[in-house]
């Protein structure tokens, strides 16, 4: 079946650390995007990609990074700039055309310990 | 700027009662509305997605009704079930390319 495979579930983090979050995609979609949900302030975006190898900041992207080598896959990296101390991260896709509509991954609930 | 609002943030219901759920937006000019459902630690479930020249989409139990003009949706529930308990949110594509706005969902309790 086609989907969103987010990894690790769970992810926990030392203060200083860089961590990265794989998003992996077999829908055949070309757009990416990365959410972090806050409580209270719902889904905001970090980064998005529209075709491998393009990327484009989101509204609270300082403290992230991405890349898109592949069209499958759109890894985040956490770097330690971002000090929240827990936070759950959503990667999503989207077919190419506008009002395709989104499909989601199950998340990734990151740690600072 | 696209604001989605959805009022109530949380409700409870006896099971088997028929619900609706609302969601509101600023800008009518949209390309699309999404329903979903999350469940807690989980990832969003699409439910519907109504395509700006609609006005409904069914899926079972599941109705969503769409009115541009008074920049309304409404996502029906028909004789609810425990299994139903989650947080219901819409996401709405207007303004750009794939320019989505959520809304922070309302949160559902049916009781057995």
């Amino acid at each position: 079946d086609g989907g969103i495979t987010q990894s690790p579930k769970y992810l926990f983090r030392k203060e200083g650390q860089n961590v990265t979050l794989s998003c992996e995609q077999n829908l055949n979609h070309d757009a990416m995007y990365w959410y972090r949900q806050d409580p209270g302030q719902g889904l905001r975006l970090i980064y998005y990609s529209q075709i491998v190898n393009d990327f484009q900041k989101g509204d609270i992207a300082e403290g992230y990074s991405v890349s898109r080598e592949k069209k499958e896959s759109f890894p985040l990296t956490v770097t330690s700039a971002q000090k929240n101390p827990t936070d759950f991260y959503l990667c999503a896709s989207c077919p190419q055309i506008t009002g395709g509509g989104y499909t989601f991954g199950s998340g990734t609930r990151l740690t600072v310990v | 700027k696209q604001e989605v609002t959805q009022i109530p943030a949380a409700l409870s219901v006896p099971e088997g009662e028929n619900l609706v759920l609302n969601c509101s937006f600023t800008d009518s000019a949209i390309y699309n509305l999404q329903w979903f459902r999350q469940d807690p630690g989980k990832g969003l479930t699409s439910l519907l997605l109504i395509q700006s020249s609609q006005r409904e989409q069914t899926s079972g139990r599941l109705n969503a009704s769409l009115d541009k003009s008074s920049g309304r949706s409404t996502l029906y529930i028909a004789a609810s079930q425990p299994g139903d308990s989650a947080t219901y949110l819409c996401a709405v594509e207007a303004g750009g390319y794939q320019k989505v706005t959520f809304g922070t969902g309302t949160k559902l309790q049916v009781i057995p």
